[in-house]
């Protein structure tokens, strides 16, 4: 299973754009990767999933490059409902079976 | 779709009791997880169902705690002779066939005193 590296915290100001950037140097052919937001007491969320180049959907984008050994979820005008912890996660087409998520990236939003 | 129900949402135990909780997928959806998290960290893997098989099982997942799926739809999990350490969130999840993404229930907080 590819391991996935993310920054542990990030703070951003409402209105801003929000960047957040996971390494998976080890992804197969056959991975896809995803991201979900999770705020407190409640299960994580499925925001956008991807294979490669971009896809965008209504709360966010996502940049795969050509070597698909990073993503970059984009997060456009965050406001302070976006505060949460968000994980990505790279995982076999086939299914999530045994999927693990990391500690995740919490997102601050300051007013 | 009303979503992956979980119930309780609290539970509160004393050591040595046992505990069951339910899981209730999203109703097409053949594939459901349960995982368990503690403060800090992300959701970790526990066991995995496709219909009502049990496919894959972490080492995490002691033999205090036992899974069934009757008949393919609800879950329940149970943990047996609880322990402190046993005290954390239990997180369902379902989910379709190929790389559809996980739908997670809301949870059931397990406290054990």
């Amino acid at each position: 299973l590819a391991k996935t590296t993310q920054p542990i915290s990030m703070d951003s100001y409402e209105g801003q754009e929000v960047n957040i950037t996971c390494s998976h140097n080890n992804i197969a052919t056959n991975d896809y990767i995803t991201w979900y937001q999770q705020f407190p007491s409640q299960g994580p969320r499925f925001i956008i999933q991807g294979y490669k180049t971009k896809v965008t959907n209504e709360v966010a984008s996502l940049f795969i490059p050509a070597d698909r050994k990073s993503s970059t979820l984009s997060l456009p005008r965050v406001s302070l409902s976006d505060t949460a912890v968000y994980y990505c996660l790279v995982a076999f087409s086939g299914g999530y079976q045994k999927v693990t998520f990391g500690i995740g990236t919490k997102l601050q939003v300051i007013p | 779709d009303t979503g992956v129900s979980q119930n309780p949402r609290h539970k509160i135990t004393k050591r040595g009791q046992n505990v069951t909780f339910r899981c209730d997928p999203i109703s097409e959806h053949n594939r459901l997880y349960w995982y368990r998290q503690t403060l800090g960290q992300g959701p970790e893997f526990l066991t995995y169902f496709q219909n009502e098989a049990q496919l894959e099982k972490s080492r995490l997942l002691s033999d205090r705690f036992s899974a069934e799926r009757p008949k393919g739809s609800f879950s329940t999990l149970e943990i047996q002779r609880t322990e402190q350490g046993d005290s954390a969130m239990y997180l369902c999840a379902s989910s379709g066939t190929g790389n559809s993404p996980l739908h997670f229930g809301n949870g059931t907080r397990l406290t054990v005193t």
